[in-house]
């Protein structure tokens, strides 16, 4: 298993334009994520969904989109990205959708690293 | 919202020592998780573990939940031990989110 990949691993984008980061799991989880992590911070989620077909939002939406056609892929999309996104971000997914299930343990990706200019 | 807090916020070592960090919230939590991110960025999982004690070679940790808090014991430090040491909880019902502290640093000096 190649388990949580997620491209590209570096970005430079300039404010307004868009972009997609891609994240896909091999694993056959059913939840997959998207957080963000800011200098000196901990980790942010924007984005969830508990199955293909099925997402909600996080703590900080605002700025991003989501999609989950498959149970493998779960991209987030910037619609005009501004300075503000510049951040690291990181797909994670489980096999359990639910916080009261076995078997929720939540697993990262290596990360992509966004500077918005 | 949930809050969580890590400390010490940073912590420096000598190769060998011993330390212990602690992790705080503020409800109740079904699970708690431990990671390290080290100096290339990557989360590394360390531990799934909603109560009691758990060891997995010179780390362990214990989480009480009943009083809130989880602790992560490293024995022997090593310089690779190094990086950032996060605590993350998910609530007792919904979905599978996990809400992050906002770690520890530790430095391991030679």
């Amino acid at each position: 298993n190649a388990g949580v990949t997620q491209t590209p691993k570096f970005q430079v984008l300039k404010t307004g334009q868009s972009m997609t980061l891609q994240c896909a799991q091999d694993m056959n989880h059913e939840y997959m994520s998207w957080y963000r992590q800011d200098p000196g911070m901990g980790l942010r989620l924007i984005h969830y969904s508990v199955g293909a077909g099925i997402t909600d939002q996080g703590e900080v939406p605002n700025g991003y989109n989501v999609s989950r056609s498959t149970t493998e892929d779960f991209p987030l999309r910037l619609l005009s990205a501004a300075p503000s996104q510049t951040s690291v971000y990181f797909c994670a997914s489980s096999y359990a959708w639910a916080a009261g299930q076995y078997n929720n343990e939540q697993f990262f990706g290596p990360g992509t690293r966004l500077t918005v200019l | 919202g949930i809050q969580v807090e890590q400390s010490p916020p940073d912590l420096i070592l000598q190769e060998g020592a011993n330390s212990t960090l602690r992790c705080n919230f503020s409800d109740s939590v079904n699970n708690l998780q431990w990671f390290h991110q080290n100096p290339w960025g990557q989360l590394i999982n360390l531990f799934y573990i909603p109560s009691g004690t758990k060891q997995n070679g010179r780390l362990s940790a214990t989480t009480v939940a009943t009083e809130r808090y989880s602790l992560l014991y490293i024995s022997s430090s090593q310089t690779t031990d190094s990086g950032v040491y996060f605590c993350a909880v998910r609530l007792e019902t919904g979905a599978n989110n996990l809400f992050f502290g906002t770690g520890t640093r530790l430095t391991v000096i030679p």
